[in-house]
């Protein structure tokens, strides 16, 4: 069995400096989604795919953060000219939409940016 | 609109005590709701889920939670702490119909003491 994966678990940049984050959900769920998970807070929600598309996105992606589900596979968060704001804990979750269920996500580990 | 309140951001139990997180929700059409936990530098993993039916739900570990829709609570109890149950608590929203966006509260810390 093969759990959410991401990559990589850890990363340390400089302000200024582009980043890009990966992705795996579980093999056989449609739907993908980004959240941002600051120290003492819940996730927040960024974005969500189902298949390719990307069907909604939040206010807190600004136009520095872009995300990719090429082939409705693995996806990709980039985030351009970091900022010191940006650090955080960004976790990215699938599910499979169906009729009916509780359409629960799976998470999984984690990529911890740190911006210097 | 929906909204998840976690009242205590810390809490702290003996060993071998009851465990008992509170999480009241807001929303506007029927919920789901989810107590996830998340241990240190790990994802979130789903304790138990309401959707709909009987309103008493039973989760991994031991935890259960029960719907209670006049309250609009789903408080998240354990009869007895293990000092592995020591990690921050989740409790998120989201509802039927369409793109089920969730809704996380802002988590709780449990600690368990021997």
């Amino acid at each position: 069995d093969t759990g959410v994966s991401q990559d990589p678990r850890h990363k340390i940049t400089k302000r200024g400096q582009n980043v890009t984050f990966r992705c795996d959900p579980i093999s056989e769920h449609n739907r993908l989604y980004w959240y941002r998970q600051t120290l003492g807070q819940g996730p927040e929600f960024l974005t969500y795919f189902q298949n390719e598309a990307q069907l909604e996105k939040s206010r807190l992606l600004s136009d520095r953060f872009s995300a990719e589900r090429p082939k409705g596979s693995f996806s990709t968060l980039e985030i351009q000219r970091t900022e010191q704001g940006d650090s955080a804990m960004y976790l990215c979750a699938s599910s499979l939409a169906s009729g009916t269920g509780g359409h629960e996500q799976y998470f999984g580990p984690g990529t911890r940016l740190t911006v210097t | 609109a929906q909204s998840v309140t976690q009242l205590g951001s810390h809490v702290s139990v003996s060993e071998g005590a009851l465990v008992l997180l509170r999480c009241n929700y807001s929303s506007s059409v029927p919920p789901y709701l989810f107590w996830y936990v998340q241990y240190p530098n790990q994802g979130l993993q789903l304790l138990l889920k309401y959707t709909t039916g009987a309103t008493l739900v039973k989760g991994i570990n031991g935890f259960e939670a029960e719907f209670k829709k006049s309250e609009t609570s789903f408080h998240l109890t354990k009869p007895s702490a293990h000092m592995s149950d020591a990690a921050e608590y989740f409790c998120a929203v989201s509802h039927s119909g369409g793109y089920q966006k969730v809704t996380f509260g802002i988590g709780t810390k449990l600690q368990v003491i021997p």
